[in-house]
């Protein structure tokens, strides 16, 4: 299957900080990436969807200048958390599909903490 | 109520037993329909697509029932590395027109020596 990696793979940091997570498609274009978060025994949930050039879709109670999201070329999404919190932290994953209605294939996800 | 909903579990079988997990979901527009696997502290990866025919690979089966909006999973003769959490995924067009993947909470499965 197509490989997607995310970078990161674990990040801690202080409150109030930035971070910034990575999520490349390594052998095919991806025109559509989607971020997860799961909280602790929860399920994943989608935060937002990108497409490649133009802007991202936030899924409802996502706050879109909290959790800031980039997809300026087929390969690469990032997903910045800006001012970060104690309950930010969370599993962040990302998928990428090479169309809209294709197969989703899921980075190895972010783990963040913050303190 | 959840758009997709499953049994937490955890589901302690012993090795070589038969299991079989439900899922139902909300949503009658609801297009595809998936199990994925998670091990513990890592991604999701598509075990297997369902279909309303019912579809088998190895020793999984799965099934849907799209009049009573229920999947199901059974894994025959299990083994030790079946040990992980099963989620449910379903396959909805959101508010934009995209196509989005909700998943279950998961259930979680044993194996026993």
């Amino acid at each position: 299957g197509a490989v997607v990696s995310q970078h990161p793979s674990r990040v801690i940091c202080k409150s109030g900080t930035s971070v910034k997570i990575e999520c490349r498609s390594l052998d095919f274009q991806a025109t559509t990436m989607f971020w997860y978060r799961q909280f602790p025994k929860q399920s994943l949930m989608l935060m937002a969807t990108s497409n490649e050039g133009s802007k991202a879709t936030y899924e409802q109670g996502v706050e879109k200048d909290k959790f800031l999201i980039n997809h300026a070329s087929l390969t690469l999404s990032t997903l910045t958390v800006t001012s970060a919190h104690p309950e930010d932290s969370s599993f962040y994953i990302c998928s990428a599909s090479a169309f809209a209605r294709e197969t989703q294939y899921f980075g190895p996800g972010t783990r963040l903490l913050v303190l | 109520r959840k758009e997709v909903e499953q049994d937490p579990g955890p589901f302690n079988v012993p090795e070589g037993a038969t299991v079989a997990f439900n899922c139902t979901y909300s949503n009658s527009a609801s297009q595809s329909f998936f199990w994925y696997r998670q091990d513990c502290r890592k991604e999701p990866k598509l075990l297997m697509s369902v279909y309303s025919s019912g579809n088998e690979d190895g020793r999984f089966t799965a099934q849907l029932n799209r009049a009573s909006q229920y999947i199901s999973l059974l894994i025959r003769d299990s083994k030790l590395s079946d040990s992980a959490t099963y989620l449910c995924v379903v396959e909805t067009r959101s508010n934009f027109g995209n196509e989005k993947l909700t998943f279950g909470t998961g259930t979680r499965l044993t194996i026993i020596p």
